[in-house]
């Protein structure tokens, strides 16, 4: 059974940078054709999609988040990374990070093993 | 403002049925697959429906999806009020824009 988990700091000063890391376990995150993607929710509102990275490294990003997100992968730890530079209050959020493939033999490619989630604050 | 457009609440008794809608254009539903998410509270959003119409293994037959051009409908039969949660719609946005895109969520009460 594949597990995520998140991991990182809670609290960013405005203008910082916020960087988070997702652990998998359970497979190898250099198996199969995976995508691993970032979400994120802020509080009492809907999902936000950041961006996902291939295990060649390959990325797709948000346009809107674009220029500020970077997702990495290290296959060596089994993980993946965001960085998303010049934080402020609106980038307070839950941050969930997620697996992306097909069920079966589905057409398209869906979320289907999530993180718990960590709540990131933006606040000096 | 989301892309993809539902109704913020929907509610129904027990053992009722209840449709929640999820309304885009050409350049996301209209042209690629949908997928519903149910989020519980406190807790990561599960894939319900993938596919348009497909249920996971594990998801029961009281959930299901549709689709017409550009629009998708998740249906929820013999409510239970374990099924209180809010719902999400997503798919692939292939405009300009690309990405993955959502609805704004749907907040299911069973009275």
């Amino acid at each position: 059974q594949v597990q995520l988990q998140e991991s990182g700091p809670g609290l960013v000063r405005p203008s910082q940078t916020l960087s988070l890391t997702c652990t998998v376990s359970g497979g190898s995150i250099s198996s199969g054709s995976y995508y691993w993607i970032w979400i994120r929710q802020p509080a009492g509102k809907g999902l936000e999609w950041i961006g996902r990275v291939y295990t060649t490294g390959s990325t797709n990003y948000n346009p809107s988040l674009m220029s500020r997100v970077t997702i990495s992968v290290d296959t060596s730890k089994n993980q993946f990374s965001l960085k998303l530079s010049s934080v402020t209050a609106a980038d307070t959020a839950v941050y969930y990070c997620a697996r992306e493939g097909r069920i079966g033999y589905s057409y398209g490619l869906y979320f289907d093993y999530w993180g718990q989630g960590t709540l990131v604050t933006v606040s000096s | 403002q989301s892309v993809l457009t539902q109704p913020p609440s929907v509610s129904a008794a027990p053992g009722q049925k209840v449709t929640i809608s999820c309304s885009g254009s050409s350049s996301n539903i209209g042209n690629n697959y949908v997928s519903w998410y149910q989020q519980l509270p406190g807790t990561a959003p599960k894939l319900l429906i993938y596919d348009n119409n497909k249920r996971p293994s594990g998801i029961p037959d009281r959930f299901s999806g549709s689709k017409s051009g550009t629009s998708a409908t998740l249906g929820i039969t013999g409510l239970q009020t374990g099924d209180e949660a809010d719902y999400y719609c997503g798919t692939w946005d292939s405009s300009l824009s690309a990405g993955q895109v959502f609805g704004g969520g749907t907040k299911l009460t069973v009275l």
